[in-house]
């Protein structure tokens, strides 16, 4: 089993749709939780980063942490077809930000 | 454009053949660290370096060895290649990699392709 499970998708949604992103994980000494957008032929890019349980707001993005339940999620409001993308989850225990495990991603495509 | 430059962008190879790939870091940033992302196993960490020393190591081959120089700029070598090893290669660069709080910033990547 690997340490953070996501589902690969793809997933589609209409444009405007609020879209829901998830991931779990196993490891509980993990206390920083980061959501990447990669676009198609780039590097990954930082979209969120959390530390320990709780909500965080940017503009329509929303990055929820539930410690006790190993999950998180990325949450997109009024989404656009340029938020079409892949989003890969990443964590990384308390202390060691080198070694930042990734979740497989998962292609989300908005529909115009 | 994150700052972070990889060269080659893309690079063709024989399978025992032996490749270097290139990364220079943001401007002020001290810590690289090299991934690997292939379609089956994800974005995965390999090795990060910190102002010229090795700092951490993730599933990195033994085929496989990095290096940062003292200008900061980061070589990652691959030996022996086989054809699994073909995949996308990142590099990425923070301001220190200490804490967890440090943004990696992430290059364009070099796609390696075995034959």
């Amino acid at each position: 089993q690997k340490e953070v499970e996501q589902d690969p998708g793809p997933l589609s949604v209409p444009e405007g749709a609020i879209v829901s992103l998830n991931c779990t994980y196993s490891n509980s000494a993990f206390q920083y939780f980061m959501w990447y957008r990669q676009y198609s032929r780039k590097g990954p890019e930082l979209l969120m980063y959390t530390y320990s349980s709780g909500n965080k707001e940017d503009g329509r993005f929303t990055a929820q942490v539930d410690k006790s339940s190993k999950y998180i999620s990325l949450f997109i409001r009024d989404s656009q077809p340029s938020d079409s993308a892949t989003y890969l989850c990443a964590m990384t225990p308390y202390s060691s930000a080198s070694k930042i495990i990734f979740g497989s991603g998962t292609r989300l495509s908005i529909r115009p | 454009d994150s700052g972070v430059t990889q060269t080659p962008k893309h690079l063709i190879t024989a399978t025992g053949q032996r490749v270097t790939l290139r990364c220079s870091p943001r401007s002020g940033d001290l810590s690289v660290y090299w991934y690997q992302q292939s379609l089956d196993q994800g974005l995965q960490f390999l090795i990060q370096y910190y102002n010229g020393e090795e700092r951490a190591k993730g599933n990195i081959l033994e085929r496989f060895s990095a290096q940062q120089f003292p200008d900061l700029h980061s070589e990652l070598n691959l030996s022996s290649l086989e054809l699994g090893d073909s995949a996308l290669y990142f590099c990425a660069s923070s301001v220190d990699g200490v804490s967890g709080r440090d943004t990696q910033y992430f290059g364009p990547g070099t796609r390696l392709t075995v034959l």
